[in-house]
Formats: structure tokens, sequence, C-alpha cells
């Protein structure tokens, strides 16, 4: 079955770095997502991309997050200076389509703790 | 931000027996919604969906009963087996965007 998979699974950073997390979406899917989950607490909407540009965003996702398709089968989201409160486990999700009735996959995730 | 709640953090269920996993919602504007499970340090995986013209979808298993003039869906899950402890997450969109909303879970335990 195909499936999302997500590099690193566990990454430890020092407050201030840049942290790249990468993912591979599912081959023929068209639209991709970045969601995280702070322990303990709920599974949170970061972004949504299609046809290489942001089509939605949360106000999670300020100007320290971007994502990017830098080829065909990657997608990757950087967090420049990461702070504290970053800490989290960061999914990376894909679909065929968007809205009403498309099932979004998830990957793994990558757990990400900044000291 | 409480768009989706369950109210239940956690349900043991003895095995054979039905789990039923509630969910309410308080935003009129969805249309979709979704069941996902995870295991820790797991990503959540879909387990069944309902569109907001039905009320009711059947999957093997599991069945998802939506209330909408309640605001309340239900995950069925008969006979619950010891494989099916998870936590168990619903999940809702609006029409034609990209985010769900999630609840924060149900941590189901069925034992033997």
């Amino acid at each position: 079955e195909p499936e999302v998979t997500q590099t690193p699974s566990h990454q430890v950073t020092q407050m201030g770095q840049e942290v790249i997390l990468r993912c591979v979406p599912i081959s023929n899917h068209l639209y991709f997502y970045w969601y995280r989950q702070i322990l303990g607490q709920k599974v949170e909407f970061l972004v949504s991309f299609y046809n290489n540009e942001i089509s939605e965003k949360s106000e999670i996702f300020d100007d320290q997050f971007s994502v990017e398709r830098p080829d065909g089968s990657n997608f990757t989201l950087k967090i420049r200076s990461t702070k504290l409160e970053d800490s989290a486990m960061y999914f990376c999700a894909s679909s065929g389509d968007r809205g009403t009735g498309n099932t979004i996959y998830f990957g793994e995730g990558s757990w990400l703790t900044v000291v | 931000d409480q768009q989706v709640k369950q109210n239940s953090p956690s349900l043991s269920v003895q095995e054979g027996r039905i789990s039923i996993l509630n969910c309410d919602y308080t935003n009129s504007m969805f249309d979709y919604f979704l069941w996902y499970k995870k295991y820790p340090a797991e990503g959540p995986t879909f387990l069944i969906s309902i569109s907001s013209i039905k009320d009711k979808n059947e999957d093997g298993r599991f069945t998802v009963f939506l209330n909408k003039s309640a605001k309340h869906l239900s995950l069925h899950i008969v006979p619950s087996q010891p494989g099916d402890s998870a936590v168990y997450f619903c999940a809702a969109s609006e029409y034609n965007t990209d985010k769900l909303i999630f609840g924060t879970g149900t941590r189901l335990q069925v034992f033997p």
C-alpha cells in the first residue's frame, strides 16, 4: 500500500538553529500538508500546498516556517530559527484531491525536540 | 479553538463487545468528517469517513453515524478486538478547504 514517508524520525536541535523536515508524499497525490502535534495536545493544521504554492495556512505558520517542493518527489518543511515551543511531532500528509470527500493520508511523523 | 470535541479521554471495552466513540462539533459549516486511529509515535491512520449528506457509513467492523441537528458523530466498532487499542481522533473539514480540524482524541483500550 502506498504511504507517506518522512525523515528524520527524530531530531534534536538547539534553539535558534534551522531545521528541515523532509517528506515523500504518495506518488500520484497532488495536495500536500504539514500538521503538528505538541505533546499532550491535538493534531493541528499548519499548511497546505498545491501546484507549487501554499494554498492555505494557519496562524501557527508564521514567517519562521516555509515549505518547498524542491523536486518531483520531496516536500519539505523548514523552520528557520527554532524555539522551544516548536518541539512537537510534525506530520506530513498528502491527498489526491482537495476538499470534501478526499481522504488525507499521514506519514509516521518527525519528532522535533528543541533544547 | 474547540470546534471539534471528544469529551471522553479514554474508554475501556471488553473484547467482542461494542466500542462507541463520540465526537461533537460546533461549526455548522463542516461537511465532511473522518475518524483516524493513532498508535504512539506513529501518524494518524485513516479509518472511515462520512459526508454531511449521509447519516451513516459502514466499513466492516466500523460504522460512523452522523446527527447533523445535534452536531454529533460517533464511531462504532463491533466486535472490538485487542488490536483496536489506540487513540481515536475525529476530524472535520469545511467544504472546499484544505484543513482538517481534529478533536483531542479518545484512548480506547480493548481487554481480553
